[in-house]
């Protein structure tokens, strides 16, 4: 069965300093692999995917993702964290179910940027 | 366009009520999705559709939850009776078709069954 497991519960940052989130997947074939985030009281929001292509892929707000397919790992980064970052992380990866693809998401990943 | 719109955004009801959650996807977006957020489990997956049709209801915990797609431009989620242990935040989305589209989840309804 497709899985990603997300295995940090919170990640803690200084503002300024670089910040990696972590995913790693499970998946028979290629991996299409997604990362949304969750602000306060509000739904997810897409920030990027892999499909197929460059490993490092570019999303919304500066981040981006490294595929890694030796590792099984797609870790979100920023170069610079902002407060405003401050929110939940999802990773997810599509699994096929009914004919379709949908995504299974991770447990996810607190990220707290301190001031 | 003003996105996924779900509502209620808040509902509080008594143990035993029946409840339903509204969901008005994004135009011209094929698929439709219904999931449910809790501390414990986390994002799950209960129902989704395409083109209107049910296709994956295997999430839906018990024949208490039902859900229905009258047509491309609305959704209910439909909770009879209502238990303490349905309280959870439920979220919409959608999306179009094909592989490599995100989706676009609804800003979620805060169900509190007590």
């Amino acid at each position: 069965a497709q899985s990603v497991a997300q295995p940090e519960d919170q990640v803690n940052v200084a503002e300024g300093n670089p910040l990696t989130v972590k995913c790693t997947y499970s998946v028979s074939g290629n991996p299409y692999l997604f990362w949304y985030v969750q602000y306060p009281n509000r739904g997810l929001q897409f920030l990027l995917k892999y499909i197929t292509g460059d490993n490092l892929v570019k999303g919304s707000y500066g981040f981006e993702a490294e595929f890694n397919k030796s590792q099984t790992s797609f870790h979100l980064k920023k170069p610079s964290a902002l407060v405003s970052d401050s929110a939940l992380y999802f990773c997810a990866v599509l699994t096929e179910s009914g004919g379709s693809y949908i995504p299974t998401f991770g447990r996810g990943t607190s990220l707290i940027v301190h001031p | 366009d003003a996105g996924v719109i779900q509502s209620p955004r808040h509902e509080v009801t008594e143990m035993g009520q029946e409840v339903t959650l509204r969901c008005k996807p994004i135009s011209g977006h094929d698929y439709l999705f219904w999931y449910r957020q809790t501390m414990m489990r986390g994002l799950e997956l209960l129902i989704y559709f395409n083109n209107n049709v049910p296709i994956d209801d295997s999430g839906m915990p018990e024949d208490r939850f039902s859900a229905k797609m009258p047509n491309a431009s609305f959704s209910t989620l439909k909770i009879q009776p209502s238990e303490p242990r349905d309280s959870a935040v439920y979220f919409c989305a959608s999306r179009p078709k094909g592989l490599g589209y995100g989706y676009t989840f609804g800003s979620g309804t805060r169900l509190t069954v007590v």
